[in-house]
């Protein structure tokens, strides 16, 4: 298994809170990538890196902001959270491109009431 | 506007016969597809891929065929197997957008014995 690490695994916060989830792996890829899943959306794009300080907004990022420091470490933010966006997040590396095989972590799932 | 559609939200097919999930896209400059498997509070995991310059991909158990004239992939797998069932999407990629992957909204699939 990619060696892909989220936390927290689940959390429960209230409208209007910050919120900051995080991506860790140790593959050392290029590519790592935040994606929403939602029932009858699939897997939705927010924001993606191609390297270290260089990031991308995805599909769905208005809300969201990210942050990548270090290879490691892709953070995904929500700065003041609403119930639209309760999701399921996961976080996914690869080693160039998309076109490469993206792996992904085990999720974070987000609650806001 | 949905330009990767899974219309088939759900799929029951009994062991040992042939699971077909198809996938239609829009975007006549997508050129890359793969199919993803996701079990429950796990990640989703790469399964196959296919160019466009291909019209079949083989890989044991699973095949993916792409009609470019249709602008439909669909995934074979045979024999199934109870450990198949799972949500399966598929994605795709265009030209000139190397770093963003599309995906469908899924297809659960049940195997029974």
């Amino acid at each position: 298994d990619a060696g892909i690490t989220q936390s927290p695994r689940h959390k429960v916060t209230e409208t209007g809170t910050p919120v900051t989830l995080r991506c860790h792996q140790t593959e050392n890829h290029r590519y790592m990538y935040w994606y929403r899943q939602d029932p009858g959306h699939g897997l939705r794009l927010i924001h993606y890196s191609y390297g270290v300080k260089d990031t991308d907004k995805g599909e769905v990022s208005d809300g969201y902001s990210v942050s990548r420091s270090k290879t490691e470490d892709f953070l995904l933010t929500l700065e003041s959270a609403t119930s639209s966006q309760t999701s399921v997040y996961f976080c996914a590396i690869s080693e160039r491109d998309s076109t490469d095989t993206q792996y992904f972590g085990p999720g974070t799932r987000l609650t806001v009431l | 506007d949905q330009q990767v559609k899974q219309n088939s939200p759900s799929l029951s097919v009994q062991e040992g016969r042939i699971s077909i999930l198809n996938c239609d896209y829009t975007n006549s400059m997508f050129d890359y597809f793969l199919w993803y498997k996701k079990y429950p509070a796990e990640g989703p995991t790469f399964l196959i891929s296919i160019s466009s310059i291909k019209d079949k991909n083989e890989d044991g158990r699973f095949t993916v065929f792409l009609n470019k004239s249709a602008k439909h992939l669909s995934l074979h797998i045979v024999p199934s197997q109870p450990g198949d069932s799972a949500v399966y999407f598929c994605a795709a990629k265009g030209l000139g957008n190397t770093d963003k992957l599309i995906f469908g909204t899924g297809t659960r699939l049940q195997v029974f014995p």
